[in-house]
């Protein structure tokens, strides 16, 4: 099974830099995966590592490492548009399944 | 365009009544997943599929049913037998199981 914590809320301000932390367990491991969630909308993918290190995208960027079980997302400038549940995915390959099983989110309020 | 389509946006579901939500994906993905999601709960997976004719049981799975006919659908049927079927659906697909999952807009359920 898997263990997934990360910070409910977050608040920070327009323009800022904030850290979303994200811990995990798994019986086996294939990468984890960080989507954003707009209110009443469905997830779009952000990141994937499967390596540890960080992987920077535009004004995102993602950090994993292996032995300790975490990640980060880390976004950068913060806009307004922002706003939304960031989630984290551990993709499990235990069993052959290589199942995606997410955390419960963590909300982010950019304010201005 | 190509991408994942679900339909319909919203639904309305008496007591005792089965409905079915559509899926449809033009990605030419292999594999398609079902999740629901419940306010403040991350996504739980109910089935999926790697591959036509074939689909396996997620973490809940009691109460709904699937079929994968054809590569492009995989139509989930909400059964009387789910008890508390108020949530959002989520249909997603992969190129195959373990790569990164796209997700559709999403059905929202809502019982009567």
């Amino acid at each position: 099974g898997q263990n997934i914590d990360q910070p409910t809320e977050m608040t920070a301000t327009e323009g800022a830099i904030v850290q979303i932390n994200c811990t995990y367990q798994t019986s086996g491991f294939n990468g984890l995966f960080w989507y954003q969630q707009h209110a009443g909308e469905a997830p779009t993918f952000l990141s994937y590592n499967v390596l540890d290190g960080l992987e920077e995208k535009g004004r995102f960027s993602s950090f994993l490492s292996r032995s300790k079980g975490y990640s980060y997302l880390l976004l950068k400038e913060l806009q307004m548009k922002d706003s939304a549940s960031y989630l984290c995915a551990p993709a499990d390959s235990g069993a052959g399944s290589y199942q995606l099983t997410f955390g419960k989110g963590t909300k982010l309020s950019v304010i201005p | 365009d190509g991408g994942i389509t679900q339909s319909p946006k919203y639904l309305f579901r008496k007591e005792g009544q089965n409905v079915t939500l559509s899926c449809e994906q033009n990605l030419n993905h292999d594999a398609m997943y079902w999740y629901r999601q419940d306010p403040g709960q991350g996504l739980r997976l109910i089935y999926y599929s790697q591959i036509v004719n074939d689909f396996q049981k997620g973490d809940i799975a009691e109460g709904y049913s699937v079929s994968r006919e054809k590569k492009e659908s995989f139509p989930l049927t909400v059964t009387s037998a789910q008890k508390n079927p108020t949530a959002f659906y989520l249909c997603a697909s992969s190129t195959h199981r373990g790569e990164t999952q796209y997700f559709g807009p999403g059905t929202r359920l809502l019982v009567l």
